[in-house]
């Protein structure tokens, strides 16, 4: 099945650091998800995107629906150790179509 | 509010046996979808249910199977196991049908 190509695959960056990613898909999608997931655990919701250049933020995370609606961004402001995980990315073609996942982005914060 | 559990956790399976893994989704959830998690694959969509019918399927073989009852519970059915469906499956519940994903926390599955 399709895949989304996220970038970077992973990052190692210093506590208090920004972080960004991206997400990237040849197809529109009206529906954007992002998702962090912890070792042997399910993804955890994070942030939801519904319309074409919006920006929504839960936190020190902030991830904009990219204007072409192929893809889009997360950010994460001053991370600190428990940021680390695996962050996907999901978008979704039309609403009650499958959700495509992104590859992910794993993130490593050192203290 | 309880979030949404598979059981059960862990399970190791030989070849050629069948499988059935179980999700309650989150209250009020009437959409369960199953996925497969691989570490070369990602996050591949097997199916969705929504009220007791199977919506939208993806591109696994016909040994990969489900269903789900009038309380919203699903069960995911794998039949003849190979090695390579050794993977976490994971069930998500949306309120309306592949809404806003929400996942439990996994079955992992391996087949030796």
């Amino acid at each position: 099945g399709q895949q989304l190509n996220q970038s970077p695959q992973s990052m190692f960056i210093q506590e208090g650091e920004d972080v960004s990613m991206n997400c990237t898909s040849s197809s529109i999608f009206n529906t954007w998800l992002w998702y962090k997931q912890d070792p042997g655990e399910g993804p955890v919701l994070l942030i939801a995107l519904y319309k074409a250049g919006e920006l929504t933020s839960n936190g020190r995370l902030t991830a904009q629906f990219g204007i072409t609606r192929k893809d889009s961004f997360l950010n994460i402001s001053a991370s600190i150790p428990s940021d680390v995980g695996i962050y996907f990315c999901a978008g979704q073609r039309r609403f009650g179509n499958q959700f495509y996942f992104g590859t992910g982005t794993s993130l490593t914060v050192i203290p | 509010k309880a979030g949404v559990t598979q059981t059960p956790r862990y399970l190791i399976k030989t070849r050629g046996q069948q499988v059935t893994l179980s999700c309650s989704p989150i209250s009020g959830h009437r959409s369960v979808s199953w996925y497969q998690q691989t570490p070369g694959q990602g996050l591949q969509f097997l199916f969705e249910y929504f009220s007791e019918t199977q919506r939208n399927k993806g591109n696994f073989p016909g040994r990969f199977s489900g269903r789900q009852f009038s309380n919203s519970r699903s069960e995911m059915n794998v039949s003849t196991l190979e090695l390579g469906d050794s993977a976490l499956y994971l069930c998500a519940s949306s309120l309306r049908e592949l809404g806003e994903q929400y996942f439990g926390p996994g079955t992992r599955l391996t087949v030796t």
